[in-house]
């Protein structure tokens, strides 16, 4: 089985700060990552579906990178609504979530 | 616009089953997976298995081989999901989500075991 690992686990930042989230697999994922975002009592909101493309309607300030074992998720200029937790999902070998990023304002 | 409304929370006895819902609207049901997926605070997400609606085909985790039960209606563009024999490691919230990327997720159903 594919493990993903992600850090940090929390992140506290402020507004209009540059945030980073990683995500490890164990083994060659290709470009099979996605990243979400989950809001406290809401449907988690797809953000960027393979690797680095941009879902419709999400803010450009939220990027993607990365391939096999190693991506990234960063949100340029941190918003207050980005207040959240992140995880990815790979769907090279079924579909393995990753632990989550609770993101924070400082 | 494509919507996923799952069925209310369920308080349920250990030992007992459960069967929640996912209805869908806003495309042809029968040509997306639809898949179930588990969470728990602290334990993050678990992919529970998928169904295909169009010949209704299952997949599951191995994790959830005799737990979860996966069904689809066409008739009524409803996906389902039957959990047995619950304990209280059953407790979570669990989501439909139309097939790879999950861009469309239902609003989530708690389900409660205890006596």
């Amino acid at each position: 089985d594919i493990q993903m690992t992600q850090s940090p686990s929390f992140l506290s930042a402020s507004v209009g700060d540059r945030v980073t989230i990683n995500c490890k697999a164990s083994q060659n994922i290709n470009r099979y990552l996605n990243w979400y975002q989950q809001k406290l009592g809401e449907a988690p909101k797809l953000l960027i579906y393979n690797a680095n493309s941009l879902q419709t309607g999400i803010p450009s300030r939220f990027s993607g990178s990365g391939s096999g074992t190693d991506f990234t998720l960063t949100i340029s200029s941190l918003q207050p609504e980005d207040v959240a937790t992140y995880f990815c999902l790979q769907h090279n070998s079924w579909y393995t979530f990753g632990a989550g990023t609770k993101l924070e304002l400082k | 616009q494509v919507q996923l409304q799952q069925s209310g929370a369920e308080l349920v006895k250990p030992g007992s089953s459960v069967k929640i819902s996912c209805k869908a609207s806003g495309y042809t049901f029968t040509s997306y997976d639809m898949h179930w997926i588990k969470q728990q605070p602290g334990n993050g997400l678990e992919w529970i298995g998928w169904i295909y609606p169009g010949n209704g085909n299952t997949k599951y985790n191995q994790k959830f081989n005799g737990k979860a039960t996966l069904t689809a209606d066409k008739s009524s563009s409803t996906a389902y999901m039957q959990l047995s024999s619950l304990t209280s490691e059953d407790s979570a919230v669990y989501f439909c989500a139309r097939g790879w990327p999950f861009a469309y997720w239902g609003q989530g159903t708690l389900v409660t075991v205890s006596s």
